[in-house]
């Protein structure tokens, strides 16, 4: 166990459902990310948080919506996804993404595979 | 741009036997390089990580080598074991603007042990 939790560890959803993707970690970081892990392809970051404030988006479609209401949790909201959005999306925590901490360690959750049909 | 590239892609060897993976970057500056095992269907977990001014870090039967200066690294996995079945991904951070550490994932190879 790293200390991240996601749930659920399997989901399928059709093109025209709204689920949500739950990351809850319990090592007292003040960071979180969500990854996108697809086949035969490098870990893609989707969103940063920092002290609960999104601190990064890389240019993901609106269509994830992402949702940091204290710095344990971390949501990832899904609607109207297209089948090319299937993959494993992982959630990391780490203390510190700033300047000043150069070992910002990432622990990562199990992921949540995600298949939309 | 940043990238970070691994060799081979897929590795199939004997138990008991030993292996070493590599890994190539392009990535600049440079803050620290990691090595994280992965295994099916579950999320990455740190083997070692490194600094510019460290050559060589071991984990047990995993050892990591650094030569920041041709800008590669090598993970020489000893004694196999059949755990030792899993996707094994560098990972390098570097520096963003802001002085953020931003990482740069490779793709991976995935080492399959067989008895």
């Amino acid at each position: 166990e790293t200390g991240v939790t996601q749930t659920p560890r399997h989901l399928v959803m059709g093109m025209t459902n709204k689920k949500s993707l739950k990351c809850e970690q319990h090592l007292g970081h003040n960071a979180m990310y969500w990854y996108k892990q697809s086949a035969k392809k490098p870990l893609e970051l989707m969103f940063v948080y920092n002290f609960k404030e999104q601190t990064e988006n890389n240019s993901v479609p609106s269509r994830f919506s992402p949702e940091c209401p204290n710095s344990s949790h971390l949501f990832l909201h899904l609607h109207t996804l297209q089948p090319e959005d299937s993959a494993l999306y992982l959630c990391a925590s780490s203390q510190d993404s700033v300047a000043g901490n150069r070992f910002t360690e990432a622990f990562f959750g199990q992921g949540t595979r995600l298949t939309v049909v | 741009k940043n990238q970070v590239e691994q060799s081979p892609q897929s590795l199939i060897i004997l138990e008991g036997k030993n292996c070493t993976l590599q890994c190539n970057y392009t990535v600049s500056p440079f803050s620290n390089l990691r090595w994280y095992k992965q295994d099916t269907g579950r999320g990455p977990v740190s083997l070692t990580i490194m600094t510019f001014s460290e050559n060589t870090k071991s984990n047990g039967r995993y050892t990591a080598t650094l030569d920041a200066d041709t800008k590669q690294s090598s993970l020489h996995i000893t004694a196999s074991q059949l755990s030792d079945s899993a996707s094994y991904i560098c990972v390098v951070s570097g520096l963003s603007n802001f002085g953020n550490e931003k990482l740069t994932f490779g793709t991976g190879t995935r080492l399959t042990i067989i008895p």
